[in-house]
């Protein structure tokens, strides 16, 4: 069973653009969500998070918006970069526990030039 | 100290051999996990410690896996009889304080191959 879910495998984009990519889950217990960004022969990085209890996070040119009825969350990436280019990660947790991320199966992003 | 160390990198084995993959977390990092990720899909939850204590395994991890973290420093591994299923990449991430909102930290991962 696919809690958090990332139907769009790969997406290209125009650099100077807007890059959205989108996330959708099923568990409503989720309390927090993160966005990884992974390189080829590295591990996840990190990039942004939000919490349940907000709707909007912003950190230079990455903002997440999450949509608690609609269960879902989006990543814009404002203006791209060739050196976006790389797979995207969404992940969701619980508030208690462990910390345990769900991940979904990515969106590679292309930065067109 | 730069990030979460994990070795080999690489590691190519026969079907029934035993395998095991090193992880040194950030030095003051409490927690320390292990994920596994196979071809087109995210990472995958194993297990996690905090300090030496392993505190949660998934139903992912078959008797065949163990993992240990002695006086809660670096972390093992264990892979026995390996069989094709398990090839995969083990990512091996640690966190600090639990309950902050920046993520944890990931190792470049060791990339397992059974032939």
């Amino acid at each position: 069973d696919q809690q958090v879910k990332q139907n769009s495998p790969s997406l290209s984009v125009q650099e100077g653009r807007i890059s959205i990519l989108n996330c959708d889950y099923t568990n409503s217990m989720f309390d927090y969500f993160l966005w990884y960004k992974k390189y080829p022969a590295e591990g996840p990085t990190f990039l942004i998070s939000i919490s349940s209890i907000k709707d909007k996070n912003e950190d230079g040119r990455f903002t997440v918006f999450l949509n608690k009825s609609a269960k879902h969350l989006s990543l814009h990436i404002v203006p791209s970069q060739p050196g976006d280019s790389a797979v995207y990660f969404c992940a969701a947790r619980f508030n208690f526990g462990n910390e345990k991320l769900t991940f979904g199966t990515g969106t590679r992003l292309t930065i067109i030039p | 100290d730069t990030g979460v160390s994990q070795n080999p990198r690489h590691k190519i084995t026969k079907r029934g051999q035993n395998v095991t993959f090193r992880c040194d977390p950030i030095s003051e990092h409490n927690r320390l996990y292990w994920y596994r990720q196979t071809l087109g899909q995210g990472p995958e939850f194993l297990t996690y410690f905090q300090n030496e204590a392993q505190l949660e395994k998934s139903r992912l991890l078959s008797d065949r896996f163990s993992a240990e973290r002695p006086k809660g420093s670096f972390s093992t591994l264990e892979i026995q009889r390996t069989e094709q299923g398990d090839s995969a990449m083990y990512l091996c991430a640690s966190s600090l304080v639990p309950g902050l909102s920046y993520g944890y930290t990931f190792g470049s991962g060791t990339r397992l191959t059974v032939v």
